[in-house]
């Protein structure tokens, strides 16, 4: 069955500084793999995803994530954080290659960003 | 841009009453999803669907669950019974079909919150 934890329920960093938030993931194929962002009463929006390539991939808001296949990991960075990127971020898999289900796609527990001025 | 809309933003119901939850996914796409978050916390799934039938749900998907895709443009969650523990924000989600291999990222309504008394 496809999993993913993320060690930290929360993370506080000061603005400017950089961040990152862990994921680590368990499938039985190769992983796609998503991260999502949440404001208060708010859906989830979309910020990256890895299915193929380059293990370094880049989404909105200046965010990136690195794929680590051999540590199973695909934690999300970026380089100098805003207090505007204070939310709740859930990072998610699918595993394609699951007979029982290819379409679903599993979220973590979610971790909270609190960016310091 | 094109988005997923959900209505109603909040519903309150009594214990036992049957509540329809209501979603417009975005029109081009093939998947079609339900989950639900309580309190803010995990993500959970409930159930996704595709060409007209239920590919996959959760144990939380019971016989008091059912899904509809009544015409070309809606798709509803029923609960029949509602219980206590229903109480949570529900998420309707629908992804693309990128070459068969559906590794497009969910896009997700702005939810719709059911209070249970």
């Amino acid at each position: 069955a496809q999993s993913v934890a993320q060690p930290e329920d929360q993370v506080n960093v000061a603005e400017g500084n950089p961040l990152t938030v862990k994921c680590t993931y368990s499938v039985s194929g190769n992983p796609y793999l998503f991260w999502y962002v949440q404001y208060p009463n708010r859906g989830l929006q979309f910020l990256l995803k890895y299915i193929t390539g380059d293990n370094l991939v880049k989404g909105s808001y200046g965010f990136e994530a690195e794929f680590n296949k051999s540590q199973t990991s695909f934690h999300l960075k970026k380089p100098s954080a805003l207090v505007s990127d204070s939310a709740l971020y859930f990072c998610a898999v699918r595993d394609p290659f699951n007979s029982g289900g290819y379409q679903k796609v599993t979220f973590g527990t979610g971790t909270k960003l609190q960016v310091i001025p | 841009e094109p988005e997923v809309t959900q209505t109603p933003s909040h519903q309150v119901t009594q214990m036992g009453q049957e509540v329809i939850l209501r979603c417009v996914p975005i029109s081009n796409h093939l998947y079609f999803y339900w989950y639900r978050q309580i309190l803010g916390q995990k993500v959970e799934f409930l159930v996704s669907f595709y060409n007209n039938e239920i590919s996959e749900k959760s144990e939380i998907f019971d016989d008091q669950f059912s899904v509809e895709r009544p015409d070309g443009s809606n798709f509803t969650l029923k609960i029949r019974s509602t219980k206590l523990e229903d109480s949570a924000m529900y998420f309707c989600a629908s992804s693309e079909n990128s070459g068969g291999a559906n590794t497009g990222e969910l896009f997700f309504g702005e939810g719709s919150r059911l209070t249970v008394l």
